[in-house]
């Protein structure tokens, strides 16, 4: 997965709790994003980053947030989590902006009750 | 809007066979299509881009097509085996950066 890790792995939390997920790279990528992922939608952009401290909404940003304080880490913050957000997150990461030769993370699969 | 379209969830088909996957978009004309597979449980891999100049591109058992009049990809793999039994996405350049919803492809011995 071209050095990219994803934590948790897994998660069940319940509604109205705030969810933290983290992506972290070793590739040194100035590109990070954050899809999710749901039967018969394909895969969706939630937020994207270009550098420290630079990010910028998605197709899907309600109810995320996002936070990238260091090149290799980026972060993926539900505040109050809601069933409809319920999915698989992918992190991945590329070296030049847009869909081009993009490398995803293992995903984290995630459940709120 | 920009739309893009895996028209089949699921082929199935025997080893040793061709697989033809289709990709479809409509309104606009992205500069260039990827394909990636995808495994159960684990992320996407990318496995070939073709830009709008080009009319097909090979990797191996791997062929694409791209066809702008048609707004529509291809995508081959010849000589199937049980391995190549995946999720195969389809990703035009576009504004939300955004993937195909996938084809789940399996080839049976």
């Amino acid at each position: 997965d071209a050095g990219i890790t994803q934590s948790p792995r897994h998660k069940v939390t319940e509604t109205g709790t705030p969810v933290t997920l983290r992506c972290h790279q070793t590739e040194n990528h100035r590109y990070m994003y954050w899809y999710r992922q749901d039967p018969g939608h394909g895969l969706r952009l939630i937020h994207y980053s270009y550098g420290v401290k630079d990010t910028d909404k998605g197709e899907v940003s309600d109810g995320y947030s996002v936070s990238r304080s260091k090149t290799e880490d980026f972060l993926l913050t539900l505040e109050s989590a809601t069933s409809s957000q319920t999915s698989v997150y992918f992190c991945a990461i590329s070296e030049s902006v847009g869909l081009e030769t993009q490398y995803f993370g293992p995903g984290t699969r995630l459940l709120v009750l | 809007s920009q739309k893009i379209e895996q028209n089949s969830e699921a082929l199935n088909i025997q080893e040793g066979k061709t697989a033809t996957l289709t990709c479809n978009y409509t309104n606009y004309s992205p500069a260039y299509l990827q394909w990636y597979r995808q495994d159960p449980g684990r992320g996407p891999v990318f496995l070939l881009l073709i830009r709008e100049n080009e009319k097909e591109k090979r990797k191996e058992r791997l062929k694409v097509t791209f066809d702008t009049t048609l707004k529509q990809s291809l995508f081959h793999i010849t000589a199937s085996q049980p391995a190549d039994s995946a999720t195969y996405l389809c990703a035009p350049e576009n504004n939300d950066m955004r993937f195909g919803a996938g084809t789940r492809l399996t080839v049976k011995p």
